[in-house]
C-alpha cells in the first residue's frame, strides 16, 4: 500500500506481558516517529529515527520502551512488562525527510490494552 | 510541561454557523501545522503555516499563523457535519526537528 501501515491494530494483553508493535512507513520516507495518544487527546512524541538512527529518544517514559528501525524501512516499538498506564494507541508517522516542512504521514494506529 | 495549548477543548454547534479555534504557545516556533483525525484513524496533514502573519485559506478554512510565531488560529465558515473531528496544531521550535502536538480541539458540526 502507499500508506504507513501500524500491526496489530489492536492489541490486548496481561498486565507484565512484553509486547511490540510494527511500523512500516512509506517507501523512500527517511524519517519515523513514533507518538502516543491516550483517550482521542493530544499526541505524546515518544522517538524518532532518522535512517537508522534515533537523534531523539526524549520521550520515551521509561526504561521499559524501546524502539529500533532496520534497513531504513521498518520499525518496532517493544514494551516490556506492560503496565496498565501503558494503555494507549500508538502512533507511528513517517516523513521525507525530519525537519519542520517536511509534513507527517500517519498510520493508523495500535490500540493497546492492558488488562 | 505542554508547550501548545489549543482551546476550546471541546465545541460543538449547529451546521451553518461560524468557529475558531486557537493555538497558543510561549515558545517560538519555526512552523506550525495543523492535522485533523478522525475516529480509529491517525491525524491527517491540512496546512504548513511558515511565516509570522501567514494567512492560508483552504476552501472554508483560514488559518493564520500569529507575528511573534507562538500561536496560530482555525476559523470555519459554514461548518458541515463532515467538519467534525479533533483538530490538532503542531509545532516545531527553531533547530528541533521534533513536532510537538497541542491539546486538541474536539469540534462537533449538529446537522
Amino acid at each position: 500500500g502507499a500508506g504507513v501501515s501500524q500491526s496489530p491494530s489492536n492489541k490486548v494483553t496481561e498486565k507484565g506481558k512484553d509486547v511490540e508493535l510494527r511500523c512500516d512507513p512509506i517507501s523512500g520516507h527517511t524519517a519515523l516517529y513514533w507518538y502516543r495518544q491516550s483517550l482521542g487527546q493530544g499526541l505524546e512524541f515518544l522517538i524518532y529515527f532518522q535512517g537508522n538512527s534515533a537523534p531523539d529518544k526524549s520521550g520515551l517514559p521509561s526504561d521499559r520502551f524501546s524502539a529500533e528501525r532496520t534497513g531504513g524501512s521498518v520499525s518496532t516499538l517493544t514494551i516490556q512488562r506492560t503496565q496498565q498506564e501503558d494503555s494507549a494507541v500508538y502512533l507511528c508517522a513517517s516523513s521525507l525527510a525530519a525537519g519542520y516542512n517536511s509534513p507527517l504521514h500517519f498510520g493508523n494506529g495500535t490500540r493497546l490494552t492492558v488488562t | 510541561t505542554q508547550l501548545l495549548e489549543q482551546s476550546p477543548q471541546f465545541l460543538s454547534i449547529q451546521e451553518g454557523e461560524n468557529l475558531t479555534v486557537y493555538c497558543n504557545s510561549s515558545s517560538v516556533f519555526s512552523s506550525l501545522q495543523w492535522y485533523r483525525q478522525e475516529p480509529g484513524e491517525g491525524p491527517v496533514l491540512l496546512v504548513t503555516v511558515v511565516t509570522g502573519g501567514e494567512v492560508k485559506k483552504l476552501k472554508r478554512l483560514t488559518f493564520q499563523f500569529g507575528d511573534a510565531r507562538k500561536d496560530s488560529s482555525l476559523h470555519i465558515t459554514a461548518a458541515q457535519p463532515g467538519d467534525t473531528g479533533l483538530y490538532l496544531c503542531a509545532g516545531a521550535p527553531f533547530g528541533n526537528e521534533k513536532l510537538t502536538f497541542g491539546t486538541g480541539t474536539r469540534l462537533t458540526i449538529i446537522p
